[in-house]
């Protein structure tokens, strides 16, 4: 079973700082990486897929890089609705597995 | 708009049996490979099972094999999670979704309980 590891657990950012998140496989999924957004009492929602394609409406300001082991979402300018838990998943092989999620909260 | 309606939920005494469904719209269902994703309170994602379009790919989490079974009826739409011999640790929200990730349901709990 691939592993992913996310870090950091929890960012402490204010509105309209960059965010950075990271999420490192134990193996390589290749570009095979997505993320999610979750707010609570919510579904996740789909941010980013093939490690740097943006889902359907989701803004700019949203940006996945990486491949192998090694990915970063990107938050360019965090907004107020963008204060939520994040989480990564491959999806190489099965089982797919998702990432601890990191929060990212309000400073 | 696409919309996933899960139902089914509820409490079951460990050992117990339930069946989810899942109802789709403003998508042609048939189309699309669709999974079951659970979260267990306060907790994170774990990704449940796969079903193909036409039923003739299953792929289930380890801890779920031999217990639960993934069906789907393209004619009504729907997907089902039958799940057997419930256990306290599948306590846990049940979405279904589309497998690209791109359409969840809003969830269903599932409380194994005695």
């Amino acid at each position: 079973e691939i592993v992913l590891t996310q870090s950091p657990a929890t960012l402490s950012l204010s509105p309209g700082e960059r965010a950075t998140l990271s999420c490192r496989a134990s193996q390589s999924v290749s570009s095979y990486l997505a993320w999610y957004q979750q707010k609570p009492g919510q579904a996740p929602r789909l941010l980013i897929y093939d490690a740097s394609n943006r889902a359907t409406g989701i803004p700019a300001r949203f940006s996945g890089s990486g491949s192998g082991t090694d990915f970063t979402l990107t938050i360019s300018s965090l907004e107020p609705e963008d204060f939520a838990v994040y989480y990564c998943q491959q999806r190489t092989n099965w089982p797919w597995t998702f990432g601890q999620g990191t929060k990212v909260e309000i400073k | 708009e696409v919309q996933l309606v899960e139902s089914g939920g509820g409490l079951v005494q460990p050992g117990g049996s339930l069946r989810l469904s899942c109802a789709a719209s403003g998508l042609t269902f048939s189309s699309y490979w669709m999974t079951w994703v659970r979260q267990a309170p306060g907790k994170g994602l774990e990704w449940v099972a796969n079903i193909n379009q036409d039923e003739s790919l299953k792929y289930y989490v380890d801890s779920v094999k031999g217990r639960f079974t993934l069906a789907r009826d393209n004619a009504r739409n729907s997907l089902y999670l039958q799940m057997n011999s419930l256990r306290a640790e599948d306590t846990a929200v049940y979405y279904c979704a589309t497998v690209n990730g791109g359409f969840w349901g809003q969830g269903t709990l599932v409380t194994v309980s005695s």
